[in-house]
């Protein structure tokens, strides 16, 4: 089993709907990172977790929000989502401490129609 | 101009060949990483370095702090290192900030 899973792997949505992407990990890892890649972009940080009490924005929040509902546990919300949205969207978790690596999930392809 | 550039962006070789991708930064950092995207989008951890040189298997990795300046080497390359290779930098101090280069997309033909 993946040590941080993403579901679900793929999904399309209508403009304006509610959507939430979910990341569950067994690393024991207190951080947790949401991330977004783009054609031609490097990955962008949305929203970071240092532990289960605190979140923080990253440098392309706006539209999105996040929920901490347990240490293995960080889910990514669109409120309503925008075809701007469209995108792959990878969570990622690390130890404590300085200079620690990233371990990703594979990935969540989604398309806002 | 980004912060974490990356050369070439798409690089072909024949299976054998020594591969070189570079990594230049231009902020201050505590630590490089190397990541490995695979055509179906996973991303896997290859190297996290500060300082000198790390090797793993047919993997090198390079970094020169004075010189703001990484590179990763692939010796032996094989059609099974085609992927994208990404070059993060981590700026360290108390707010969390991991920045991305674009990657460079490899291609090893048999």
């Amino acid at each position: 089993d993946a040590d941080v899973t993403q579901t679900p792997r793929n999904r399309i949505k209508k403009t304006g709907k509610r959507i939430m992407l979910e990341c569950s990990q067994t690393k024991g890892h207190d951080r947790m990172y949401w991330y977004r890649q783009d054609p031609g972009l490097g990955l962008r940080l949305i929203y970071y977790s240092f532990d289960v009490k605190d979140i923080n924005k990253g440098e392309i929040s706006d539209g999105y929000s996040v929920s901490r509902q347990a240490q293995a546990k960080f889910s990514l919300s669109l409120e309503s989502a925008i075809p701007n949205q469209t995108a792959l969207y990878f969570c990622a978790t690390s130890g404590q401490g300085a200079n620690q690596p990233q371990h990703f999930g594979d990935g969540t392809r989604l398309s806002i129609l | 101009k980004n912060e974490v550039e990356q050369s070439p962006q798409n690089l072909t070789a024949q299976e054998g060949e020594f591969i070189t991708i570079n990594c230049s930064y231009s902020v201050g950092i505590s630590a490089l990483h190397w990541l490995q995207q695979h055509p179906g989008g996973g991303i896997v951890s290859l190297f996290m370095l500060s300082s000198g040189k790390k090797k793993h298997g047919r993997l090198i990795a390079t970094i020169n702090i004075q010189e703001k300046h990484s590179s990763l080497h692939i010796t032996a390359s094989h059609p099974r290192d085609s992927a994208v290779y990404i070059c993060a930098v981590d700026s360290g101090g108390s707010n969390y900030k991991l920045t991305f280069g674009k990657g460079t997309l490899l291609t090893v033909n048999p």
